[in-house]
């Protein structure tokens, strides 16, 4: 079975600074899809960045970036410039895209972020 | 519509009462799933819709609880004879194809059963 590992339940840091998030994962599968995706408040799970397993270039997206080390089995998310709204849980999800059918999420338990001012 | 909408928002019922909860997926999104999200358990998946498909009902805990998904878009959750257990966020997801690109969840429904 595959299961995704947040070890940091909580983490809290000043605005402005840069803080990252650890996440590993087990499978033995070589093709997937990794996440992270932010729930404030409001409860909606906001997509915040999405890597392929067959790439090798970290993506990113704005002031969020992953660091993917694909033999290590991490998927760490680093969120620059930290904002006030960046406060939230934040989950790692893993997802083996079968030939037909559901394309499951598996999710981590969460980091539960806050940023100070 | 624009987003992924759930109904109610919250929901307080009392045990071996039967609940339904509604989502209305993004216009356009073909598939639509369900996830519960609690406090011992974290995100788990509970059911898949596909267009005219017959549905992943892989995940649903147990037969007191069914969904299903008329005419392509909304979609009801209905737990019968709700026990305390049941207590939990209940998410609606939708997207294009399958969901490798990730979903577009809506806000939820927090189901307490007293």
């Amino acid at each position: 079975a595959q299961t995704v590992t947040q070890s940091q339940p909580e983490m809290s840091v000043q605005e402005a600074e840069t803080v990252t998030l650890s996440c590993t994962y087990d499978t033995s599968e070589s093709n997937y899809y990794l996440f992270w995706y932010k729930q404030p408040p409001s409860r909606q799970m906001i997509l915040v960045i999405r890597q392929e397993a067959y790439k090798q270039q970290n993506a990113t997206e704005n002031r969020f970036s992953v660091n993917f080390q694909k033999a290590a089995k991490s998927f760490s998310l680093k969120i620059s410039d930290s904002q006030l709204g960046d406060t939230a849980m934040y989950f790692c999800a893993f997802m083996i895209p079968p030939n037909q059918g559901a394309q499951k999420l598996v999710f981590g338990q969460g980091t539960r972020l806050t940023i100070n001012p | 519509g624009a987003g992924v909408s759930q109904s109610p928002s919250n929901k307080v019922t009392e045990k071996g009462k039967d609940v339904e909860l509604r989502c209305d997926p993004i216009s356009g999104h073909t598939a639509l799933y369900w996830y519960r999200q609690s406090l011992g358990q974290g995100l788990e998946f509970l059911i898949y819709f596909q267009g005219n498909s017959a549905p992943d009902k892989s995940g649903l805990p147990s037969d007191r609880f069914s969904a299903e998904r008329t005419g392509g878009s909304v979609s009801t959750l209905t737990i019968q004879r709700t026990q305390q257990e049941d207590s939990a966020v209940y998410l609606c997801a939708s997207t294009h194809g399958r969901g490798s690109y990730g979903y577009t969840f809506g806000s939820g429904t927090r189901l307490t059963v007293v």
